[in-house]
């Protein structure tokens, strides 16, 4: 497997415009995590899916931002209008977990979207 | 609610010394316990996990205890190399779907 895959690696856009960032988790897996880091903030959960249902949307910052997962091999994070404090990495990550799962693993991440909004 | 710290970086050792990074966590329930590594310009990577009290989790070097009585979980290698140079996220899982809770990360640098 090609791993958790994301696009674009990187992002430069102008304040104010949309930004759409997409990942495509590991095929097989169930739960898909979005995730921010920033210098002064460290590493933030912005929102999970499971069995693409968004389960907790409480870290996501604003109303600017969304997120869906209309099928099991792709979820988008959407920020509209981008504003220069968004600038940051924007990780996914998937993994295969649940409760009643007799398998379970680790979350395994994409390589990011360096986002740089001027 | 849960939590994790860990020391604040950056680390600067040399070649072949030894390494602890301390790692405390707060957390209802019994949670289980990772350390990630980011390598520069990529994302982020398990480098090992326990998932009860008392288990050691290793991988290339690294050891890590689960200690419940003092909450830690700290990351140590007896001989790191210039390759180690990354940084390094203490985190711990609770529930059931594997949402990751981070400390702030720990940059390590490691000179010849």
């Amino acid at each position: 497997d090609a791993g958790v895959i994301q696009s674009p690696r990187h992002e430069v856009t102008e304040m104010g415009q949309e930004v759409t960032l997409r990942c495509k988790p590991i095929s097989g897996h169930n739960s898909l995590f979005w995730y921010r880091q920033t210098m002064m903030r460290g590493l933030e959960l912005l929102i999970y899916f499971n069995n693409n249902v968004p389960i907790d949307d409480s870290g996501m910052p604003e109303d600017r931002f969304s997120a869906k997962m209309p099928n099991a091999s792709f979820s988008t994070l959407k920020i509209q209008p981008s504003e220069p404090r968004d600038s940051a990495v924007y990780f996914c990550a998937s993994s295969l977990n649940g409760r009643g799962l007799s398998v379970n693993t680790e979350a395994f991440f994409g390589q990011g979207t360096r986002l740089t909004v001027v | 609610g849960n939590s994790v710290t860990q020391m604040e970086g950056p680390v600067t050792l040399s070649e072949e010394a030894f390494l602890t990074i301390n790692c405390t966590y707060t957390a209802t329930g019994y949670p289980s316990l990772f350390w990630y590594v980011q390598y520069p310009g990529e994302g982020l990577q398990l480098l090992l996990k326990a998932t009860k009290a008392d288990d050691k989790g290793s991988n290339k070097g690294f050891e890590a205890t689960y200690r419940k009585e003092t909450t830690s979980f700290h990351l140590e290698k007896g001989s790191v190399q210039v390759s180690d140079s990354a940084v390094y996220f203490c985190a711990l899982k609770t529930g059931g779907y594997n949402k990751l809770i981070f400390g702030a990360g720990t940059r390590l640098a490691v000179h010849p």
